[in-house]
């Protein structure tokens, strides 16, 4: 597509319950990456996928989330028996490769609420 | 521990002026930096990089400063527009390596007609 798509864009959901929210980079893009933005903070990294594999995990924050990748495109990300401190913005980017010397194209996130 | 630092989370500017925007580091192996705009509800867009080999870099109205010795960078908007009233995200990294830009909080600009 023409840029990063992510959905839902906005997600409800009840404490406990799980989710999974959707990345779908743009095409030909090699490395994708997961951040969050919760109230009044900035982008904390989440995980990031060369092709299919996920050299760097380290900012998960629990092991209640996980990410997979499939076919070198789309992501998914899932977080398990969630909690309300989970509530933030999701973004997914994608770069046509790994390195920050190649800019990242942001999706618009995915708004999660835990109620 | 923040490694990259945006200490003022909100700036107002008339419109027409320059709007500077300020950001430091405490990682000395960073050696990339970007800046990122930010509308609501949408998701960031890249502004401007640069690479600590410069101490400027300029692109239309928008430039970036950085002054390693200080571990501090700043972008400078000349002349401010109210459309520039965005979130800027100030972001870094090491050059070359496979992983993942860190980011600042952010500094919510309002350009005032």
């Amino acid at each position: 597509g023409a840029g990063v798509s992510q959905s839902p864009s906005n997600k409800v959901t009840e404490k406990g319950k799980d989710v999974e929210l959707r990345c779908d980079p743009i095409s030909g893009h090699t490395a994708l990456y997961w951040y969050r933005q919760s109230l009044g903070q900035g982008l904390e990294f989440l995980i990031y996928f060369q092709g299919n594999s996920a050299p760097d995990k380290s900012g998960l924050p629990s092991d209640r989330f996980s990410a997979e990748r499939t076919g070198g495109s789309v992501s998914t990300l899932t977080i398990q028996r969630t909690q309300q401190e989970d509530s933030a913005v999701y973004l997914c980017a994608s770069s046509l490769r790994t390195g920050s010397n190649y800019g990242y194209t942001f999706g618009s996130g995915t708004r999660l609420t835990v109620v | 521990d923040q490694q990259v630092k945006q200490n003022s989370p909100s700036l107002s500017v008339q419109e027409g002026r320059i709007s500077i925007l300020n950001c430091d580091y405490t990682n000395s192996m960073f050696d990339y930096f970007l800046w990122y705009k930010k509308y609501p509800a949408e998701g960031p867009t890249f502004l401007i990089s640069i690479s600590s080999i410069k101490d400027k870099n300029e692109d239309g109205r928008f430039t970036v400063f950085l002054n390693k010795s200080a571990k501090h960078l700043s972008l400078h908007i000349v002349p401010s527009q109210p459309g520039d009233s965005a979130v800027y995200f100030c972001a870094a990294s090491k050059s070359g390596s496979q992983g993942n830009l860190i980011f600042g909080k952010g500094t919510k600009l309002s350009v005032k007609p």
